[in-house]
């Protein structure tokens, strides 16, 4: 079974903080992703990375960053945390196989970050 | 640009009533790729189906059901005999296969009452 974890399923940092978000994957998947989560919103895109040292901005990429120094690990960085920044954060992985329709993505199990 | 819209923000029903999700999708793409998730109150999503654009078949797994309408662009998730476990929140999604990233609709809370 693929597994996607997260370092913290809770997080409550102040604002300006530097925050970290850590999710790995143990299924060697080349593809990685970060999404936020908010009512009404469904999930959207804030970067991805197909393999190490290689990152994509999503669609809301703006006040994060991410790292990808592992294959198996994908790192999401505020930079200095806001209130707006207040979410639901969920990481997913998926294999590269040059077929999109054999990259199904699983997800882990999500960080609620409260920005006080 | 993708596009996914699921208009049913909360639908409650009854156990046993059958129940069916609307999913509405947009894509200039002409091979594409349509996904539900469910995301139950631990908040993992968990995927559950994935249909390519090329397939139209419709699509049976035990009490689940899909119907994948090109004419209309609609692809609608049912669950038949309804049970209390199968309340979650559930996301329509189709996947950009440039980016091999998915576009998700705002997603259908389903209470099932005992």
């Amino acid at each position: 079974d693929v597994k996607v974890t997260q370092s913290s399923r809770y997080l409550v940092k102040r604002t300006g903080e530097k925050v970290f978000l850590e999710c790995v994957q143990d299924m060697d998947h080349e593809n990685m992703f970060w999404y936020r989560q908010d009512p009404g919103l469904g999930l959207r895109l804030i970067y991805f990375s197909y393999d190490v040292k290689m990152k994509e901005k999503g669609d809301i990429p703006e006040g994060y960053s991410v790292s990808r120094e592992k294959k198996e690990r994908f790192s999401l960085i505020l930079e200095s945390a806001s209130t707006n920044q207040t979410s639901m954060y969920l990481c997913a992985s998926s294999p590269h196989t040059g077929l999109a329709n054999q990259e199904t993505q699983y997800f882990g199990p999500g960080t609620r970050l409260l920005v006080l | 640009a993708q596009k996914v819209t699921q208009a049913q923000t909360e639908i409650s029903v009854v156990e046993k009533e059958d129940v069916t999700l609307d999913c509405v999708y947009e894509t200039r793409d002409t091979t594409y790729y349509l996904f539900w998730y469910k995301q139950p109150p631990s908040g993992e999503l968990v995927f559950l189906i994935r249909r390519n654009s090329f397939d139209e078949q419709n699509e049976i797994s035990g009490r689940y059901s899909w119907n994948f309408q090109k004419s209309t662009s609609s692809f609608n998730f049912t669950i038949t005999a309804s049970q209390v476990v199968d309340s979650a929140v559930y996301f329509c999604a189709s996947m950009d296969t440039g980016r091999r990233a998915l576009t998700f609709g705002s997603g259908t809370r389903l209470q099932v009452q005992p």
